[in-house]
């Protein structure tokens, strides 16, 4: 079974606080995804990496940084967590052969709460 | 670049009844179409997908949705609604020969009455 596996499902830090969230994926997926998701504003994207050492910014990268060393994982820091950073973090991984658009399979969440 | 546009945010209805959910998108050529559906407490996971060809999609769950290219959308059906299809969708676009990065709509949240 296919999967995607991020570290916390739930995670309570304080302001000012360094956390990293860490995603992992076992389907040697080139593309790996960090979305944030609100009420009412559904996925926003807030990196992308398409291979190891590669990122690109999403719609909302202000505040935070991504890391990928290793093909199958991904790590989204938030360098000085802050209130409005409070929020589900959702991971995701997709194939990116042959200049398709493949379907994103997803990890199941992580709830932060910034005190 | 593309867009999504899912105009209904929530949506009730009852057990046993059909459903359609609406998703219309921006693009100026045939996109790469799909699906999610985020039950609670659980990931996303895709419902179906359009890439080309039979423009009627089957899915999993008991799920299809039609590509209308002439009205710029993917509705979602399902001719009967059971409990456990209360849940977030999403539909999301994709560009060909453009970036790997879809564009999600910002949901529809299917509440099933018994």
């Amino acid at each position: 079974d296919v999967k995607v596996t991020q570290s916390s499902r739930y995670l309570v830090k304080r302001t000012g606080e360094k956390v990293f969230l860490e995603c992992v994926q076992d389907m040697d997926h080139e593309n790996m995804f960090w979305y944030r998701q609100d009420p009412g504003l559904g996925l926003r994207l807030i990196y992308f990496s398409y291979d190891v050492k590669m990122k690109e910014k999403g719609d909302i990268p202000e505040g935070y940084s991504v890391s990928r060393e290793k093909k199958e994982r991904f790590s989204l820091i938030l360098e000085s967590a802050s209130t409005n950073q409070t929020s589900m973090y959702i991971c995701a991984s997709s194939h990116n052969r042959l200049a398709v658009v493949h379907e994103q399979f997803f990890g199941p969440g992580t709830r932060l709460t910034v005190l | 670049a593309q867009s999504v546009t899912q105009p209904d945010i929530h949506i009730t209805v009852s057990e046993g009844a059909s459903l359609e959910l609406r998703c219309n998108y921006s693009y100026g050529a045939t996109p790469y179409l799909f699906w999610y559906v985020q039950s609670p407490g659980q990931g996303l996971q895709l419902l179906l997908k359009y890439f080309s060809g039979d423009t009627l999609v089957q899915g999993i769950k008991g799920f299809e949705a039609e590509f209308k290219r002439s009205q710029s959308s993917f509705n979602l059906r399902k001719p009967s609604v059971h409990w456990s299809d209360a849940a977030e969708y999403f539909c999301a676009v994709g560009a060909q020969g453009g970036s790997y990065i879809p564009t999600f709509g910002r949901g529809t949240s299917l509440i099933v009455h018994p």
